[in-house]
């Protein structure tokens, strides 16, 4: 099985810290994926990244970067941490099939920013 | 653009009654199509999935059929129980030039027993 970690369920940072979020996948797939998971929107793409050292800007990069040094991690940083940052924050990778991409998910990193 | 449209929710059925989740998309080409589930704490699974149009998707006693003269994937279940219990989310991955899965902004179902 497919097994997405990611390194806290529970995080509490406070404003202006650096925070940085970690994703590893042990099935040596391509893609990874971060999201944010607010309710009532759904979850939202901040970036991702279709191989080592590259990466693409999601729909709401703002705020965030992102790093892939290795194939299995995905680090997401927000460099100065706000409140309207307080959110869920799921990893995701898929494999590098080209016309089904399925995602398999993390279970999340609950982020509060005070 | 791409897009997913989803019934709003929560939900709330009894145990053993039957299940219906709308889902409609909007898309260029020839998307999959996917229902992801996300229990309460966990991040999400996928549940089903389907590639072309009028193919059947199920899993766990859950369907949802590709119907592209509706853009529809409608998630049925025939008798829910209360460890269905969880948020639903109705997703879609362009079929070609592209990656990037759209997801729905979900439905929460809650069954009483």
């Amino acid at each position: 099985d497919v097994k997405v970690t990611q390194s806290s369920r529970y995080l509490v940072k406070r404003t202006g810290e650096k925070v940085f979020l970690e994703c590893v996948q042990d099935m040596d797939h391509e893609n990874m994926f971060w999201y944010r998971q607010d309710p009532g929107l759904g979850l939202r793409l901040i970036y991702f990244s279709y191989d080592v050292k590259m990466k693409e800007k999601g729909d709401i990069p703002e705020g965030y970067s992102v790093s892939r040094e290795k194939k299995e991690r995905f680090s997401l940083i927000l460099e100065s941490a706000s409140t309207n940052q307080t959110s869920m924050y799921l990893c995701a990778s898929s494999p590098p099939e080209r016309s089904v991409y399925e995602q398999y998910f993390g279970p999340g990193t609950r982020l509060t920013v005070t | 653009g791409n897009s997913v449209t989803q019934m709003e929710g929560p939900v709330t059925l009894s145990e053993e009654a039957f299940l219906t989740i709308n889902c409609t998309y909007t898309a260029t080409g020839y998307p999959s199509l996917f229902w992801y589930v996300q229990y309460p704490g966990e991040g999400l699974q996928l549940l089903l999935k389907a590639t072309k149009a009028d193919d059947k998707g199920s899993n766990k006693g859950f369907e949802a059929t590709y119907r592209k003269e509706t853009t529809s994937f409608h998630l049925e279940k025939g008798s829910v129980q209360v460890s269905d219990s969880a948020v639903y989310f109705c997703a879609l991955s362009p079929g070609t030039g592209g990656f990037k899965t759209i997801f729905g902004a979900g439905t929460r179902l809650f069954v009483k027993a």
